[in-house]
């Protein structure tokens, strides 16, 4: 079956970039999908095939996918971007998530 | 406001049944691809199922299938979890979520969960 492999954690400064990647084989022939999710709440979509972003969603977030990787990129991070942020592809008609990433701004 | 709202959830002992409900609102419900999600305590997002707009196509995890049942009534804008032979595995919160229209959309509606926990 299909995985997608995230790091458990990720650390940035207030301001800075924060990366987030997501593996997977050939992860860039397919659409890939970015959840945040806070603790005690429902995720929520962030980017969308691959570098969109829902309305409602700062511009800070951006994504891309080429490759075997998906990446997340989160720039002038605040304090209020600290959560859990998830991975998402289709595999055939069954839909995969990554393991997250805790996000923690420091 | 567009919404999804979770109920049946709770406490069921190993074996048993229990069937989820999801309420849509304020969208066509019927023109939306429907999935389960579920996450564990404090664990990560696992996918459970999803079916098609009219009900004619499902998919399953393989950890689910031929216990778990999905489905939908889009006159009662309602998709339906039906939860067979219930493992201590299956405790979890479980979301049911709204994917978008275009091809790779994501998953941009969720209800707010349900809990589920198995155990005797």
């Amino acid at each position: 079956s299909y995985e997608l492999t995230q790091p458990p954690s990720v650390s940035v400064s207030p301001g800075q970039t924060a990366s987030i990647t997501c593996s997977g084989d050939k992860l860039g022939d397919k659409y890939a999908c970015w959840y945040q999710q806070k603790p005690g709440l429902s995720p929520v979509l962030v980017i969308y095939q691959d570098t969109k972003r829902p309305s409602g969603i700062p511009e800070r977030f951006s994504g891309s996918n080429s490759g075997n990787t998906a990446t997340l990129t989160i720039s002038g991070t605040q304090a209020m971007d600290e959560a859990d942020y998830y991975c998402q592809a289709w595999d055939s008609s069954a839909v995969v998530f990554g393991g997250g990433t805790k996000l923690t701004v420091l | 406001e567009v919404q999804l709202v979770e109920s049946g959830g709770g406490l069921v002992q190993p074996g048993g049944s229990l069937r989820l409900s999801c309420a849509a609102s304020k969208f066509t419900f019927s023109s939306y691809w429907m999935h389960w999600v579920r996450q564990a305590p404090g664990k990560g997002l696992v996918w459970v199922s999803r079916v098609n707009s009219d009900e004619s196509s499902t998919t399953y995890a393989d950890s689910v299938k031929g216990r778990f049942t999905i489905s939908r009534d889009n006159a009662k804008s309602t998709l339906y979890l039906q939860m067979n032979s219930l493992r201590a595995d299956d405790t979890a919160v479980y979301y049911c979520a709204r994917v978008g229209l275009s091809f790779g959309a994501g998953m941009d509606v969720w209800g707010q969960g349900t809990t589920v926990t198995v155990s005797s």
